[in-house]
Parts: structure tokens; sequence; C-alpha cells
């Protein structure tokens, strides 16, 4: 079975300094989609990042990179210039496309704290 | 504005009492996910749909049913056989475009207490 791990239950970072979150995954599939998601406060899940395993170029969104090391099964979130609105739990997902349907396993999660 | 409404957000079981959490998308997306998050946990599949009158078991079906009798709606009802249904629930659906899969759209999440 797959299963995702997120070793840091929390991290915390100051304003403008930049945070690593770290997510290894467990996988024989070869084709395969890994994701970051966002919950803040009022718990609505939120994409950060995708990344398409078939894909060797790390994807990039404004402050938020990976680093996608497919050999290690790693799958790590970097934020940089941390915000406060960046504040939330984090959770790292590895997903697989099944006739029409992506089914998804997700981490514990990662609580990032911001400090002012 | 397209997107997913779940309802209510927030419900109260009796004991013995089945209850329905209600899901609708209006993004023609075809297949359609509930998930179960418990404290300070990730979330777990319960039940997902590829497409209309079809749908799968996730990782934790057991005490939980579901239908999908149309496109836009998917509801889960928590059976009395659930004996642990506190938790907050997520729906979600996705699409594909060619052999590629899109991102999940989440909704808002019903927080499910038992009394």
């Amino acid at each position: 079975a797959q299963t995702v791990t997120q070793s840091q239950p929390e991290m915390s970072v100051q304003e403008a300094e930049t945070v690593t979150l770290s997510c290894t995954y467990d996988t024989s599939e070869s084709d395969y989609y890994l994701f970051w998601y966002k919950q803040p406060p009022s718990r609505q899940m939120i994409l950060v990042i995708r990344q398409e395993a078939y894909k060797q170029q790390n994807a990039t969104e404004n402050r938020f990179s990976v680093n996608f090391q497919k050999a290690a099964k790693s799958f790590s979130l970097k934020i940089s210039d941390s915000q406060l609105g960046d504040a939330a739990m984090y959770f790292c997902a590895y997903g697989v496309g099944i006739q029409g349907a992506q089914k998804l396993v997700f981490g514990q999660g990662t609580r990032l704290t911001i400090n002012p | 504005d397209g997107g997913i409404t779940q309802s209510p957000k927030y419900l109260f079981r009796k004991e013995g009492q089945n209850v329905t959490l209600s899901c609708e998308q209006n993004l023609n997306h075809d297949a359609m996910y509930w998930y179960r998050q418990d404290p300070g946990q990730g979330l777990r599949l319960i039940y997902y749909s590829q497409i209309v009158n079809d749908f799968q078991k996730g990782d934790i079906a057991e005490g939980y049913s579901v239908s999908r009798e149309k496109k836009e709606s998917f509801p889960l009802t928590v059976t009395s056989a659930q004996k642990n249904p506190t938790a907050f629930y997520l729906c979600a659906s996705s699409t594909q475009r060619g052999q590629r899969y899109e991102k999940l759209f989440f909704g808002s999440g019903t927080q499910l207490s038992v009394l």
C-alpha cells in the first residue's frame, strides 16, 4: 500500500525567512502525482503546488517550490519569504489515477507557525 | 462561481441514528470523493465515484454508504454501524484532461459530532 510520511509534526520560521517541509512516500507505481495542500484554521483545503512524476523539472508557484527526488521518493516543499498568511497545516499527498478518478493518500501533516 | 457546496456545516448525531451529509458540485466533474479527517490527522478516503450510478470503497468505508444518482450530487450517509463518527468530513471532485488528471477541488467541510 502507498504511504506518505511527514516527519515534522511542527515547524516554525521567522517572517520573511525560508522554510522547508519534508515528505517521503512509498510506491511501486511509475506514473503518479504529488501535491502539497494547505489547511488554514478555516479548514478549507487549498492546493499549494502539484508535481507530475514523469516531469523531471521541479514545480514552482511564486514563493513555493518543491524538490522532487523520484529515486529517493522525496518531495519537499520550500516556502520563501514566509508571510503571516502562510501559517497553516500543510499536507503532502500522493495520487494515482484509477479509471477516471484520482485516489489520494495524505500524510499526517506539518503545522507551520510564522513568527513576526 | 463554480465550486463544491457541503451542508450542513455542523451536524450532530444521536446514538443509533443515521445522518446524511450533502455534497453538490457545479464544476461538471465526473469524479467525486468523500474524505474523513480526525483531529491532527491527514485525510482518509471513505468512498469515491468515477461516474453516475457507480462508486467504489476507499480505505475506511465500513459504517458509511453513498449514492450517485446525479452527476452533481454525492451524498454520504453515516450509519449507526459507524461507532466513532465524530470527525471533519470533506467532499471533493476532479476531472481528467486526456490521460492526465486535474487537481482535486474540495468543499468547505462538515463537522459531525455525537451527542
